[in-house]
């Protein structure tokens, strides 16, 4: 079984600024894909970047990118000149060669202006 | 891109009743659906897996009497929620996995959820 564990239950951080959230997992298995989803008051899923463990480099997507750490199994999403509309929940998932996708327990970003 | 749409979005209904979540992919086939339930301010957990024309294979813990998921088609999962409950009240999500676009990219999307509330 997987577990994945996101160690901040809040953050923030203000308009324009940098920060990072954490997530580590476990597993046993080799091939996986991990997600950061986003999900704002509107509760709809919204995926932000997935990263393939196979692929040793970092997935980036605009504002977001990931620090993909295999042996130390971390995964932590950096949100770069943060906006307003960045404000969620942000869930980092694990999923498996069955497809299923394991969650982690979310950390709830606050952009202050 | 693969859209899936979650009906209704919203339902009110009275202890002991059943109530009925619809889950299609609109615009490509979910060989595999997946229902959550969602708590105030927690995470994701995963229900149940259905797979097109077979049994859900419910997680540890959850009764399958209780939350019955047909998934007849390759566009449409739905799960039923039997003599409803107030603890039942929460929010549930389905993702569709499929195969979708011209590059035949493999797709898992969510839908928009439902919130259920029993009085």
């Amino acid at each position: 079984a997987q577990t994945v564990t996101q160690s901040q239950p809040e953050m923030s951080v203000q308009e324009a600024e940098t920060v990072t959230l954490s997530c580590t997992y476990d597993t046993s298995e080799s091939n996986y894909y991990l997600f950061w989803y986003k999900q704002p008051p509107s509760r709809q899923m919204i995926l932000v970047i997935r990263q393939e463990a196979y692929k040793q480099q970092n997935a980036t997507e605009n504002r977001f990118s990931v620090n993909f750490q295999k042996a130390a199994k971390s995964f932590s999403l950096k949100i770069s000149d943060s906006q307003l509309g960045d404000t969620a929940m942000y869930f980092c998932a694990f999923r498996n060669a069955g497809n299923m996708l394991t969650f982690g327990g979310g950390t709830r970003l606050m952009v202050k202006p | 891109g693969a859209v899936v749409s979650q009906h209704p979005s919203w339902v009110i209904c009275k202890s002991g009743t059943s109530v009925k979540i619809e889950c299609r992919s609109l615009d490509f086939q979910a060989t595999t659906m997946f229902w959550y339930r969602q708590f105030p301010k927690q995470s994701l957990m995963l229900m149940a897996t259905s797979n097109e024309g077979s049994k859900a294979t419910y997680e540890q813990g959850v009764e399958k009497d209780k939350f019955l998921i047909n998934h007849a088609s390759l566009t449409l999962s739905t799960l039923t929620v039997t003599s409803a409950h107030p603890e039942d009240s929460s929010f549930y999500i389905c993702s569709a996995l499929g195969w979708s676009g011209p590059s035949g990219a493999n797709v898992l999307t969510f839908g928009a959820g439902s919130r259920l509330t029993v009085l």
